[in-house]
Formats: structure tokens, sequence, C-alpha cells
């Protein structure tokens, strides 16, 4: 289907693992982004790439990583998860008029 | 640094009455983005604001957006239950596709 889908929609890890969020967009925008929304904070950008292999921190990177070695996947990766990362992850691509279009959310919790 | 502030965060209101959601960003912006959320889903596009004077409308909602004043406003006309959702405003974080920094989001809700 063409659109922009996340992977898992749910996920429950322990602290200190390490886990992968994964996103697939089917538009071949150049432009991806990760934001995370946590009550009382709405939502933060966490990193962004302007197009395969150009990535770039966001306001709030530290302990995650991504990559983008296609342009229609772009993974973000806790590399050892803490509780307060716990907190509902967007992926989102830009189409024309800087406008965001986003996937369904994935559900972290980190126990 | 750009902020971009939503007031009010809350509001209940009646079916049949009017109301205003206000967006007010920090710096300079020529764009403006209007998104809903309901319970549990995901962002959906609502309004793109690309220039001052900028007026769109869909159905019970219109979106402004003043430049000079860095406000845009979300007007509901005689809300009804099914605009009960999470309304959020953002705006460009810089220069580039770096982003958009989003209001904390306006929590709206349509009673009967």
């Amino acid at each position: 289907d063409a659109g922009i889908t996340q992977s898992p929609r749910y996920k429950i890890t322990e602290t200190g693992r390490q886990v992968t969020l994964m996103c697939h967009q089917t538009w071949s925008h150049s432009y991806m982004f990760w934001y995370r929304q946590d009550l009382g904070h709405g939502l933060r950008l966490i990193y962004y790439s302007a197009a395969a292999d150009i990535t770039d921190k966001g306001e709030v990177p530290d302990g995650y990583v991504v990559s983008r070695s296609k342009t229609e996947n772009f993974p973000l990766t806790l590399e050892s998860a803490t509780r307060s990362q716990t907190s509902v992850y967007f992926c989102a691509s830009e189409g024309g008029r800087g406008e965001a279009f986003f996937g369904q959310g994935t559900r972290l919790t980190v126990v | 640094e750009l902020k971009v502030e939503q007031n009010p965060l809350f509001l209940s209101m009646q079916e049949g009455k009017n109301y205003t959601i206000y967006c007010n960003y920090s710096t300079t912006s020529d764009r403006l983005y209007w998104y809903r959320q309901d319970p549990g889903k995901s962002l959906e596009s609502l309004f793109v604001l690309l220039s001052n004077g900028a007026v769109k409308q869909e159905g019970r909602l219109m979106a402004s957006l003043d430049t000079k004043a860095r406000l845009s406003t979300l007007h509901i006309t005689a809300a009804v239950h099914d605009l009960s959702a999470t309304y959020f405003c953002a705006a460009p974080s810089g220069g580039g596709a770096d982003g958009l920094t989003f209001g904390k989001g306006t929590h709206l809700i349509i009673q009967p």
C-alpha cells in the first residue's frame, strides 16, 4: 500500500536493550523525520534526513541512532533503552510545501 | 530557537458554538501547518498556510495566517461532536527541511 508505515506498532522492551523502530515510505519523498510524542511536550524532533546517507540531529537526539541507506527506509535505533525513552514515536516524510505526512506511530514502553 | 505556543491547551465546548484556537510563533516564518490527532491515532494534515493573509477553509474549520503578527488561528464554526480531537499547529524549525516545531496541542472536547 502507498504511504508511510511503521513497525512495530507496539513494543515493550527492557532497560539496556537495543531496539529498532522501522519506517518505510512509498512516495519517494526525500525528507524523512522521527518525532517523539510525550504528554506535556507535544511532538519533538529526534532526527531527520534530507536524502539517503544524509542525516542530522533534531531537538532530542541523545540515545538514538538513525541510518538511511535507501530513500524509502529510515530506521530509528535506541542503542540502550532507558525508561525516559518510553514514548510514542512517529515517523514522517515531507511532501510538497513542507507538509509532513505521518506514520501510524509506535508505542514503546521501556520497563 | 523557534517556539510555538498554542492556547488554549484544553477546551470544552458545546455543540453549535463557535471558538478560536490561537497559535503564536516566535521567529519569522511564512508557513504554518495545522494537524488533527484523534486519541491513539496519527496526525492528519488539516491546513497548509503558505503566505501572509492565507485563509483556508474545510467544512466547519477555517485557518488563517498573519506572518507579521506571527499568529495563526483555527476557527471552529457551529461545532459538532466529530470535531473533538487534539489540534496542533506547527512551523518550520529553520532553513531547509529540518522538520517542524509543534505547539503542545489543543485538546478539544465538544459536548452535545
